[in-house]
């Protein structure tokens, strides 16, 4: 069983959809939940940054963590073309900056 | 965040060749880091690079196969040597930002003839 667990996709949504992105982990030891956006022929560009549980949102982006469940969500609201990436999401225990990653869910906002 | 630039940013080699990919970070940073990106899988550490000290390799990866430099606290180069088929994918360097955060390069994406 890998340490993270993504839903690769593709995912196809029309513009204005609310997108939820998800990823399971096994490692209750994790502390520290981010979610990366990638665009086609760039690198991993920083989105979202939990610690521990709760919520946190930045304009139309809310990250959940749910250590209880070892589950993390990432919801788009009001989907724009923009939108359309990959999107990675990725946990570590701290200490080591060791980032466990998800094998990404590719994106596509339809106009 | 700091600025990180990587280059080439694409390039497509011969077997049995070597290439060397360049990072370069706007600021002095200790540790830097070297990942594989291959299609359909998580992003994969390769090593870390401490300026004054040798990489830290990860299970699966050797020095002889990626050696990497450090000369100062702004610059690494990572080079795929004897290159396969197998080697075609995107590498990465990076920095560590605050509280286990990683920031990325724009990426190198390798193809081998």
């Amino acid at each position: 069983q890998k340490e993270v667990e993504q839903d690769p996709g593709p995912l196809s949504v029309p513009e204005g959809a609310i997108v939820s992105l998800n990823c399971t982990y096994s490692n209750s030891a994790f502390q520290y939940f981010m979610w990366y956006r990638q665009y086609s022929r760039k690198g991993p560009e920083l989105l979202m940054y939990t610690y521990s549980s709760g919520n946190k949102e930045d304009g139309r982006f809310t990250a959940q963590v749910d250590k209880s469940s070892k589950y993390i969500s990432l919801f788009i609201r009001d989907s724009q073309p923009s939108d359309s990436a990959t999107y990675l999401c990725a946990m570590s225990a701290g200490a080591t900056n060791k980032l466990i990653f998800g094998t990404g869910t590719l994106l596509a906002v339809q106009p | 965040s700091a600025v990180i630039s990587q280059k080439p940013s694409r390039d497509i080699c011969q077997r049995g060749t070597s290439l060397t990919i360049q990072c370069q970070v706007d600021s002095q940073v200790t540790m830097m880091f070297w990942y594989r990106q291959q299609p359909g899988q998580s992003l994969t550490l390769i090593a870390t690079a401490n300026q004054g000290s040798e990489a830290t390799y990860e299970s699966g990866f050797v020095i002889d196969k990626f050696p990497i430099s450090r000369p100062n606290l702004t610059f690494s180069t990572l080079t795929v040597s004897n290159m396969s088929p197998e080697d075609s994918s995107i590498y990465l360097c990076s920095v560590a930002g605050s509280e286990e955060k990683l920031f990325f390069g724009s990426g190198t994406q390798l193809s081998v003839l």
